[in-house]
């Protein structure tokens, strides 16, 4: 079982729409989950983390954490062209790495 | 200033032959990280050291030597290469051992012809 599944699409959504993107992690002593974003040919940047079960919104974007489920989820509001990329969930495990995902590539159409 | 910067940026050679890649950071973090980027993108840790001390060591091949001179400098040494070498290597740090999140550096492509 990997250690973190992502929904894997490509994802593609009109801009202005909402994209959702899904992550779970098998590590039931994960505390703490990051989301980067990485555009092609360049390096993962971090646009959000979250340590607490619910929401937690910065900008167009909202993470929301389930631990007894063993779930994240990042939404993008007013997708924008911009927001093309691909998305990586890492949850902070107990061995004391982020434990990366295999991402999501999300395309914004005008 | 560039925050986490690594040398070279390209990197193209036969097997058999044995290279460097250089990371340094100047944010004053504690630990930095190598990780390797696969053709599918996916990244996957490969060693961590603590203020010098090596802390995480996946199971890599042991061509692969990271070395780090103090806590601002993270080397990696790959002696040997094969093509299966070939893919983005990214150096990584963090405040302390990583739950603050990372900030990496620009990646190393290596190719092995």
């Amino acid at each position: 079982q990997k250690e973190v599944e992502q929904n894997s699409g490509p994802l593609s959504v009109p801009e202005g729409a909402i994209a959702s993107l899904n992550c779970t992690y098998s590590d039931r002593g994960s505390q703490s989950f990051f989301w980067y974003r990485q555009y092609s040919g360049k390096s993962p940047e971090l646009i959000m983390f979250i340590y607490s079960n619910g929401d937690k919104e910065d900008g167009r974007f909202t993470a929301q954490l389930n631990k007894a489920s063993q779930y994240v989820s990042l939404l993008i509001r007013d997708s924008q062209p911009s927001d093309s990329a691909t998305y990586l969930c890492a949850p902070y495990t107990n061995d004391y790495k982020l434990s990366f995902g295999a991402g999501t590539t999300v395309t914004v159409r005008a | 200033d560039t925050a986490v910067s690594q040398t070279p940026k390209y990197l193209v050679t036969q097997m058999g032959n044995d290279k460097s890649i250089k990371c340094e950071q100047n944010l004053g973090h504690d630990t930095m990280y190598w990780y390797k980027q696969d053709s599918k993108k996916f990244l996957k840790i490969m060693f961590s050291y603590n203020n010098k001390e090596l802390i995480i060591n996946e199971t890599v091949p042991n061509r692969f030597s990271p070395k780090s001179p103090d806590k601002a400098h993270l080397n990696l040494h790959i002696n040997s290469l094969e093509l299966g070498d070939s893919a983005v290597y990214f150096c990584a740090s963090s405040p302390r051992t990583g739950a603050y999140g990372y900030t990496f550096g620009s990646g190393t492509r290596l190719t092995v012809v």
